[in-house]
């Protein structure tokens, strides 16, 4: 089975600070996904990327940029955190039936 | 752009009972995938039933099953003998076949299953 780790489940961090959230699946997918998850509102698009170092910006970018040097790793990073970013954030990479989740960061920013 | 709509935020069901979750979505494509996905409290994401929309045939998965209507734009989620294990988030998704490979999202209905 594919696995999609993120690295940190809960992440308590200050506004303004500089935040990264890392994603690592293990099955050479090109594509991969960031998704932010709020109550009401599902999950909605950040960025997603379909091979090394190529990104598109999803349906809510602002505020977020991503990084992808390598093929297994795709990374979300909030530039300068703010209290309106404190959400759950899920990364997905894209298999042949379907999608693999990783379970999740829940990020507070205070 | 295409949206999902999820109009029940709750659902209750009595255990070994059925319920029904409900999905409309809005495209002007003609062929899609269509999912459903249930998200445990621990929050793994898992794939519960897929279905593609030039198939006519429902998609069925042991206890779930679903009622796909094209031109409703309709994609019901029935779980059959509900089970406490049921509990979750439901999510329905939207998958075009044409505007690269990201999944739209509803807004989730939450699933108690009573003893």
């Amino acid at each position: 089975d594919v696995k999609v780790t993120q690295s940190s489940r809960y992440l308590v961090k200050r506004t303004g600070e500089k935040v990264f959230l890392e994603c690592v699946q293990d099955m050479d997918h090109e594509n991969m996904f960031w998704y932010r998850q709020d109550p009401g509102l599902g999950l909605r698009l950040i960025y997603f990327s379909y091979d090394v170092k190529m990104k598109e910006k999803g349906d809510i970018p602002e505020g977020y940029s991503v990084s992808r040097e390598k093929k297994e790793r795709f990374s979300l990073i909030l530039e300068s955190a703010s209290t309106n970013q404190t959400s759950m954030y899920l990364c997905a990479s894209r298999t042949q039936w379907g999608y693999t989740f990783g379970s999740g960061t829940r990020l507070t920013v205070v | 752009a295409q949206t999902v709509t999820q109009s029940q935020p709750e659902m209750s069901v009595q255990e070994a009972e059925t319920v029904t979750l409900s999905c409309t979505y809005d495209t002007s494509e003609s062929d899609y995938y269509l999912f459903w996905y249930k998200q445990p409290p621990s929050r793994q994401m898992i794939l519960v039933i897929r279905q593609e929309a030039y198939k006519q045939q429902n998609a069925t998965e042991n206890r779930f099953s679903v009622n796909f209507q094209k031109a409703a734009k309709s994609f019901s989620l029935k779980i059959s003998d509900s089970q406490l294990g049921d509990a979750a988030m439901y999510f329905c998704a939207y998958r075009s076949i044409n505007a690269g490979n990201m999944l739209t999202f509803g807004g989730g209905t939450r699933l108690m299953v009573k003893p």
